[in-house]
């Protein structure tokens, strides 16, 4: 069965250090992966999108970027973070060669930047 | 004007009572989405529709693309329903491979 993790599930930064979230899915091969973020009172919104392994793609411009070292590992990072960071940061994936299926989310990463 | 709009933003109802939660798009869509999200923050998909009705257990989506509307039923609804559900819609054309656009979603609590 497919199953996509995210961790840390909750993280405490300081204003100007470093970050560092990872997702993997596992189950499905070449999938498409998904960053998104959901500020306070926000809807989600798209950060990266990544259809292979190197491949990253940004919706807005940001302090963060992305990458894709394996095929079913995605992660988000920050050299240095913002109070504006602060928020709710999901993973997804849509399985392989099917961009038309639903999207499957993982648990989330709750970042409090103070 | 936001792409994806959902009313009402809050909802709170009694325990049996029928809900109902609309979404608006103003673009042009290839399919929209149902998610749940629970107080923890944790997101599961509920439907993924592009014409007429899908119904699973107590719940019920349906979408009108003439309209540009879908609304979610919940029947006999229950405590454990309460949650925020998101509505998104994914582009007919879109440069990002299956990017959904997300409404800012409902709040929704049962009361026993």
């Amino acid at each position: 069965s497919q199953t996509i993790h995210q961790w840390p599930a909750t993280l405490v930064q300081p204003v100007g250090s470093p970050l560092s979230l990872e997702c993997t899915v596992e189950g499905t091969s070449n999938p498409n992966l998904y960053w998104y973020r959901q500020a306070a009172g926000r809807g989600l919104q798209l950060l990266f999108y990544s259809v292979g392994i190197g491949q990253i793609s940004s919706e807005v411009p940001q302090n963060l970027s992305a990458s894709r070292p394996q095929d079913r590992q995605f992660i988000l990072s920050s050299k240095k973070l913002l109070l504006s960071d602060s928020g709710f940061y999901l993973c997804a994936y849509v399985s392989s060669g099917r961009i038309g299926d639903e999207q499957f989310f993982g648990p989330g990463t709750r970042l409090t930047v103070l | 004007k936001n792409e994806v709009e959902q009313s009402p933003q809050n909802l709170t109802a009694q325990e049996g009572e029928f809900i109902t939660i609309n979404c608006s798009y103003s673009v042009g869509i290839s399919a929209l989405h149902w998610l749940q999200q629970h107080p923890g923050g944790g997101i599961v998909s509920l439907f993924m529709l592009s014409s007429g009705k899908k119904k699973h257990g107590r719940l019920i989506a349906t979408i009108n693309i003439q309209e540009k509307h879908s609304s979610l039923h919940i029947t006999a609804s229950h405590p454990r329903d309460s949650a925020v559900y998101i509505c998104a819609v994914r582009l007919f054309h879109g440069g990002s491979q299956g990017n959904l656009i997300f409404g800012k979603g409902t709040k929704l609590s049962v009361k026993p």
